[in-house]
């Protein structure tokens, strides 16, 4: 298993702003995952985090928007930049330790006002 | 590219009865990983019963169990016996066997009912 420490667990923040989530993790690991949940819908792809190296974005997410840290094997950053109200979201970091065993932090539910 | 596509946007069951919920994906992969996750109102992504695609027997995990078919492309979740802790948005999720990126379904939200 995994033990995912993820921060904050909420925050409400003004438009305009950025807010920095955090993951850190028990071991190291080579990637990790960030996802975004918007209300009553499902875990979308962020990017992903290598350290030493750019992340990886999906399509429809940038980095001016996104910027992510890997800093070294056990932690990562995740900011959401010139937040709107459509940001508003769960955040959710996410490990894999092979052979498919995913782990999740607890997520960060962001509210833009 | 790989979709996964729940098509129960909502489902109930009876406290201690069975409930089977419907998942099918698509992809070009012959072996991979099905997942099926259990998300409460807490948020926390827990992961239910891991399925390998190149393994034929069907995983089962307590009152858990999944009916696995390939060539169908068909992942559904069978639980048995379910508990009013059941209830939850479930999610299904195939991954690739490399990489780590999970692609999730839709989401089923399930009510236990006492």
């Amino acid at each position: 298993s995994a033990v995912i420490s993820q921060k904050p667990s909420r925050d409400i923040c003004q438009r305009g702003t950025s807010l920095t989530i955090q993951c850190q993790v028990d071991s190291q690991v080579t990637m990790m995952f960030w996802y975004r949940q918007q209300p009553g819908q499902s875990l979308t792809l962020i990017a992903t985090a290598n350290q030493g190296s750019e992340a990886t974005y999906e399509s429809g997410f940038v980095i001016d928007k996104f910027p992510i840290s890997r800093p070294n094997l056990t932690f990562s950053t995740l900011t959401v930049s010139n937040m709107s109200p459509e940001d508003s979201s769960i955040y959710l970091c996410s490990v894999e330790r092979g052979q498919g065993r995913a782990f999740f932090g607890q997520g960060t539910r962001l509210t833009v006002v | 590219a790989q979709t996964v596509t729940q098509s129960q946007p909502e489902m109930s069951v009876q406290e201690a009865e069975t409930v089977t919920l419907s998942c099918t994906y698509d992809t070009s992969e012959n072996n991979y990983y099905l997942f099926w996750y259990k998300q409460p109102p807490s948020r926390q992504m827990i992961l239910v019963i891991r399925q390998e695609a190149y393994k034929q027997q069907n995983a089962t995990e307590n009152r858990f169990s999944v009916n696995f078919q390939k060539a169908a492309k068909s992942f559904s979740l069978k639980i048995s016996d379910s508990q009013l802790g059941d209830t939850a948005m479930y999610f299904c999720a195939f991954m690739k066997l490399q990489g780590g990126k999970l692609i999730f379904g839709q989401g089923t939200e399930l009510s236990v009912k006492p």
